[in-house]
């Protein structure tokens, strides 16, 4: 299977600055996704990354808050700008491991985001 | 629209015991549905998955799911619980006709006690 390197794992930032997440995958993958987990509760989905073209935000996300880069079929990053608190959580990236979506994801370990 | 429901916020049982932790979905076409374990301070990990084919999916650590069309359930089973599988566990939900969008359950966390 695929694997993900994420960075940075944690980070402390202040309000009104901004965050780069990377993840590096060691495979060519067509899809990327940019998950957040915040504490204690489930992963919403934030959007999809495709090669080539314009990310796909879901609804509450938007690209001037949540920008994505994915110059690649191996790399990609999520940038949360002109953080709040409430962005505080664990954002993940992941990749689909087969075809057509029949495989299951693997994730990035994560980034630990607190801003305070 | 695609939706996974875990109905157990915390699931405890003793070791060497069975495990259920429960998982019911909707969505429009057929499902792909899928579990994943994220331990304490480690990333989300797969477990399992059923595309189609065979209602028992049998995955890793010895843990298998039951699809029931039916009652539109993926519940999470295994014989014997061991201390170490106390972890989050999640469900979720793709659709074949939904795009490669997946949805997360809630996730319920397992407590297995020695």
């Amino acid at each position: 299977s695929a694997v993900i390197s994420q960075k940075p794992s944690r980070d402390i930032c202040q309000r009104g600055t901004s965050l780069t997440i990377q993840c590096q995958v060691d495979s060519q993958v067509t899809m990327m996704f940019w998950y957040r987990q915040q504490p204690g509760q489930s992963l919403t989905l934030i959007a999809t990354a495709n090669q080539g073209s314009e990310a796909t935000y879901e609804s509450g996300f938007v690209i001037d808050k949540f920008p994505i880069s994915r110059p690649n079929l191996t790399f990609s990053t999520l940038t949360v700008s002109n953080m709040s608190p409430e962005d505080s959580s664990i954002y993940l990236c992941s990749v689909d491991e087969g075809l057509e979506g029949a495989g299951g994801y693997t994730f990035g370990s994560g980034t630990r985001l607190t801003v305070v | 629209a695609q939706s996974v429901a875990q109905p157990e916020d915390q699931v405890n049982v003793a070791e060497g015991n069975p495990l259920t932790v429960k998982c019911t979905y909707s969505v429009s076409g057929n499902p792909y549905l899928f579990w994943y374990v994220q331990y304490p301070n480690r990333g989300l990990q797969f477990l399992l998955k059923y595309i189609t084919g065979d209602n028992l999916v049998k995955g890793s650590y010895g843990f298998e799911a039951e699809f029931n069309k039916s009652q539109t359930s993926f519940h999470l089973k295994k014989p014997s619980a061991l201390v170490s599988d106390s972890a989050l566990y999640f469900c979720a939900v793709r659709s074949n006709t939904g795009g490669f969008k997946t949805i997360f359950g809630a996730g319920t966390r397992l407590f297995v006690k020695a």
